[in-house]
């Protein structure tokens, strides 16, 4: 149990153009979920949280209007990078939190690798 | 503030033990959490502790001392296949995690 996809796997984009990425709980409901990015050889950093029914929290530093962040369902929730520019290709991870290994544990998505040529 | 450290890399040999330690300071405490992540791709689930003492799992087994701020993730029998960046995690206010930097484990034939 506790699996969570994502689509895409990768994107290679255009500079200035918009890129959606999905996650998704399969097997549990998730009123939160969480967007990481990672860089080549650096650790996760969190960028939001997303909540059903409600806005997102955003992380000091992120820009809310260059990442959109819209949690549909208790199983999906979407990352929009706008306007992509060269500087936002990354590694884009989710996660969903659920009671799976013992404690209020979060279970990853695959990840995103986004290039913005 | 909040801290979790842990060694930047670490190396060991095929067959061996490895113990991989990291301390937090942390404002909330729910949970410490251990994760793998190969080299591309994302972190998966290893442990968790939220009570001192030991957890095994297998080859793994993590220990957590609330009182000291530690714990440490125990690989036996070492694969190659376990080379990999080990991650440890508090799981502090409103959900969240916070990261260490990884311990960047290789492991030798």
């Amino acid at each position: 149990g506790a699996v969570v996809s994502q689509h895409p796997s990768w994107v290679i984009c255009k500079s200035g153009t918009s890129v959606k990425i999905e996650c998704r709980s399969l097997d549990f409901q998730a009123t939160t979920m969480f967007w990481y990015r990672q860089f080549p050889k650096q650790s996760l950093m969190l960028m939001a949280t997303s909540n059903e029914g409600s806005k997102a929290t955003y992380e000091q530093g992120v820009e809310k209007d260059k990442f959109l962040i819209n949690h549909a369902s208790l199983t999906l929730s979407t990352l929009t990078v706008t306007s992509a520019h060269p500087e936002d290709s990354s590694f884009y991870i989710c996660s969903a939190p659920t009671l799976g290994g013992g404690g209020d544990t979060q279970y990853f998505g695959p990840g995103t690798r986004l290039t913005v040529l | 503030g909040q801290n979790i450290d842990q060694p930047t890399e670490m190396t060991a040999t095929e067959g061996a033990i490895v113990q991989i330690n990291c301390t937090y300071q942390t404002s909330g405490f729910n949970g410490l959490f251990w994760y793998q992540q190969h080299a591309g791709e994302a972190p998966t689930f290893l442990s968790y502790n939220v009570l001192d003492g030991l957890e095994e799992k297998g080859r793994f087994s993590s220990f957590l001392s609330r009182s000291k701020g530690y714990s440490y993730l125990l690989l036996k029998e070492l694969q190659m296949k376990d080379s990999a960046s080990y991650l440890c995690a508090v799981s502090g206010n409103n959900r969240k995690l916070i990261w260490g930097l990884g311990t960047s484990l290789a492991v030798n034939p």
